[in-house]
């Protein structure tokens, strides 16, 4: 049992490009999000996820899409990298509403 | 739109000191409120949750909390601090949509 896996852990990239953050569970876990974290800014909520093909935003979510073809699976992609988006990523699974998120160990984002 | 505000940004306690970070939040609903802690370098961990029932609840490593509705207010409470406490503790709030919304963190610093 893994918990929540997030590749990479660090990734530089240069304006412009694109890329995808992977995320995976294992837990069976309905509930999916990602969210960046920013010094002095907390944790802020990109987009989530109730279940395999349904997907919502979150209140940062410009620039970025997700998916959800699985219930294991919910990358984060950047269509077009901008410095603002330098950042560290965590993405979170829980099995429903009322129990907590369980947090992978993070994406450290450099947009150069 | 819910929100949530912490207090303090930075405190300083000695060990053996009584804690108490203040968490509000606002949302007019039914609401899950999380209190999580970041090790330096390291991911979220789920401290303690409330979702219905007993207000004061307790979580792992001696922290408790207390949830007073009439306030908006879920505030974490640890009555003898050690230096391994040291962290960024956020507390969060699961209102109408999914995934949740954080406060911007309290860094505790605990000197020995």
């Amino acid at each position: 049992n893994a918990g929540v896996t997030q590749t990479p852990k660090f990734q530089v990239l240069k304006t412009g490009q694109s890329m995808t953050l992977q995320c995976a569970q294992d837990m069976n876990h309905e509930y999916m999000s990602w969210y960046r974290q920013d010094p002095g800014m907390g944790l802020r909520l990109i987009h989530y996820s109730v279940g395999a093909g349904i997907t919502d935003q979150g209140e940062v979510p410009n620039g970025y899409n997700v998916s959800r073809s699985t219930t294991e699976d919910f990358p984060l992609r950047l269509l077009s990298a901008a410095p603002s988006q330098t950042s560290v990523y965590f993405c979170a699974s829980s099995y429903n509403r009322v129990t907590g998120y369980t947090f992978g160990s993070g994406t450290r984002l450099t947009v150069v | 739109a819910q929100s949530v505000s912490q207090h303090n940004h930075h405190v300083i306690l000695s060990e053996a000191a009584s804690l108490e970070l203040g968490c509000n939040y606002s949302y007019g609903g039914t609401v899950n409120l999380f209190w999580y802690v970041q090790y330096p370098g390291q991911h979220l961990q789920l401290l303690l949750k409330y979702f219905s029932g007993d207000p004061l609840v307790k979580g792992i490593k001696g922290f408790e909390a207390e949830f007073i509705k009439s306030k908006f207010s879920f505030n974490l409470r640890k009555p003898s601090v050690q230096w391994s406490d040291t962290a960024e503790y956020f507390c969060a709030v699961r209102g109408g949509a999914d995934g949740l919304t954080f406060g911007k963190g309290t860094h505790l610093i605990i000197q020995p």
